[in-house]
C-alpha cells in the first residue's frame, strides 16, 4: 500500500461544477503539500498546510490529522483548472517528500 | 529570479550513452532534488542535496549520480543510460530552514528518451 493515496485517479467536470480531490496517507506528518502540474509539464505548489485550512482564490485545501486525510476543493472550476494534481506528505525532520500518483482533472467548456 | 532552471528540455540517448542534467536555482536555496517521473507513478526521489558539499540518495539511485557544484548548482549524470531511464526528470529546491515546513520549488523538467 502507498504511504500517500489519491482519489480519484481521474475526475471529468463541467466548468461550473464544484470539484473535490481527496488524499489520504498512513504515516505521521509535518505539513501536507497540494501541487499542480499544467499539461505542458511544470508542477508549482499551491498549498502546505499542517492544520485546519487554507484558500487561495477559488481553490480550498483543508487537512484532518487525526483522520489522516486532506481534500482540495475547486468552487467554479474552469476549464483552465484542468491539470494533474499531487498530494505530497513531509515527515518531521526530514528531507523528502513522499507524493501521490496525482489526479488528472479535465474540466470541460 | 528564474526561479529553477534545467537544461537541456528534451535529449534523445542510446543506449549506453552517457550525459548530464543540469541544474540551477537563483533563490539561495539550501537543499537541491532531483525526481523521476513515469506513467502511472509518481514522483520519485533519486537523489537530493540537503547543503552544498552534502549528498543523499533517494529511492531510485541505481544508475545516477549527482553533483552538489556549489549552492546554487546540482547536475545529474546518466553514466550508461538504459531504456528503462526513459522519463521525465525534474530537479526542485528549498530553502530548508525547517525540515518539511517549506515549499520545494520546481524546474521546467527534461524530457529524455533512451532508445
Amino acid at each position: 500500500k502507498n504511504e500517500v493515496e489519491q482519489s480519484p485517479q481521474n475526475l471529468t467536470a463541467q466548468e461550473g461544477e464544484f470539484i473535490t480531490i481527496n488524499c489520504s496517507y498512513s504515516v505521521g506528518i509535518s505539513a501536507l503539500h497540494w501541487l499542480q502540474q499544467h499539461p505542458g509539464g511544470g508542477i508549482v505548489s499551491l498549498f502546505m498546510l499542517s492544520s485546519g485550512k487554507k484558500k487561495h482564490g477559488r481553490l480550498i485545501a483543508t487537512i484532518n490529522i487525526q483522520e489522516k486525510h486532506s481534500s482540495l476543493h475547486i468552487t467554479a472550476s474552469h476549464p483552465r483548472d484542468s491539470a494533474v494534481y499531487i498530494c505530497a506528505v513531509s515527515q518531521g525532520g526530514s528531507e523528502k517528500l513522499v507524493f501521490g500518483k496525482g489526479t488528472k482533472l479535465t474540466v470541460n467548456p | 529570479n528564474a526561479g529553477v532552471t534545467q537544461t537541456p528540455k528534451f535529449q534523445v540517448l542510446k543506449t549506453g550513452q552517457s550525459m548530464t542534467l543540469q541544474c540551477a536555482q537563483d533563490m539561495n536555496h539550501n537543499s537541491m532534488y532531483w525526481y523521476r517521473q513515469d506513467p502511472g507513478m509518481g514522483l520519485r526521489l533519486i537523489y537530493y542535496s540537503a547543503s552544498e558539499g552534502t549528498t543523499d540518495k533517494g529511492e531510485v539511485p541505481n544508475g545516477y549520480n549527482v553533483s552538489r557544484l556549489n549552492k546554487r548548482e546540482f547536475s545529474l549524470r546518466l553514466e550508461s543510460a538504459a531504456p528503462s531511464q526513459t522519463s521525465v526528470y525534474f530537479c526542485a529546491s528549498r530553502w530548508s530552514g525547517v525540515p518539511g515546513l517549506d515549499e520545494q520549488y520546481f524546474g521546467p523538467g527534461t524530457r529524455l528518451t533512451v532508445t
